[in-house]
């Protein structure tokens, strides 16, 4: 089964730290999309890609977080430097413009948790 | 972005039907209607989509009514694996492939 993967899956670390999240999308698969989900939130785009180029960014704190795609099989995100209330789920999910269904796959997320 | 409604929680029984309702009044002609589940402790999985006929897959069939306003998730016997919050989003097609999550609809289901 094809699916999308998220290392790490739990984080905890200090205020202040910085924090690397990384997304392995489904291979073939053009467009990434990071999410982050809180209880009070719920689940909100942050940034996505499309062939590797950033297309919409607008959901995340510009002065902390950072994006990027290395490669076509490499999605980061950063988060420098951290703060508690950066504690949340974030989730990558990938999806191929090939087919017109445009369906998103999430990875399993990764659990941060800033102390 | 046009916006869902949907009740906040649901109740059913294992293996009986359930009919999740979702209602966008404010849905437009190029407003496709998507359907997320998330299980605990997992990431959002895609249920089903359709544009303005009803749809039915291996997971579940979706139901829209005429006027596009308003669609019902249904999932014929619900499983103890069933329960999850469901996700009723519009995507516009002329935005990319990008969702808005609202909060969803819890559901639980009883043994």
């Amino acid at each position: 089964d094809a699916r999308v993967t998220q290392t790490p899956r739990h984080k905890v670390t200090e205020m202040g730290q910085e924090v690397t999240m990384r997304c392995q999308p489904i291979l073939g698969h053009n467009t990434v999309f990071w999410y982050r989900q809180t209880m009070m939130q719920g689940l909100e785009l942050l940034a996505y890609f499309r062939n590797r180029a950033p297309l919409d960014d607008s959901g995340m704190p510009k002065d902390r977080f950072s994006a990027e795609m290395p490669d076509a099989t490499l999605a980061t995100l950063k988060i420098q430097p951290s703060e508690p209330r950066d504690s949340a789920v974030y989730f990558c999910a990938s999806v191929t413009d090939r087919t017109p269904k445009n369906i998103q796959y999430f990875g399993a997320g990764t659990r941060l948790s800033v102390l | 972005d046009a916006k869902t409604t949907q009740p906040n929680s649901m109740e059913s029984n294992e293996e009986e039907p359930v009919h999740l309702p979702c209602n966008h009044s404010t849905i437009s002609g190029t407003d496709y209607i998507h359907w997320y589940r998330q299980l605990p402790s997992q990431g959002p999985e895609y249920v089903i989509h359709g544009l303005t006929s009803n749809v039915n897959n291996r997971m579940a069939s979706l139901a829209i009514a005429e006027d596009r306003k308003s669609s019902t998730l249904i999932l014929h016997r619900a499983t103890l694996r069933d329960a999850a919050v469901y996700y009723c989003i519009l995507r516009d097609v002329r935005r990319a492939q990008k969702l808005v999550f609202g909060q969803g609809t819890r559901l639980t289901i009883n043994p």
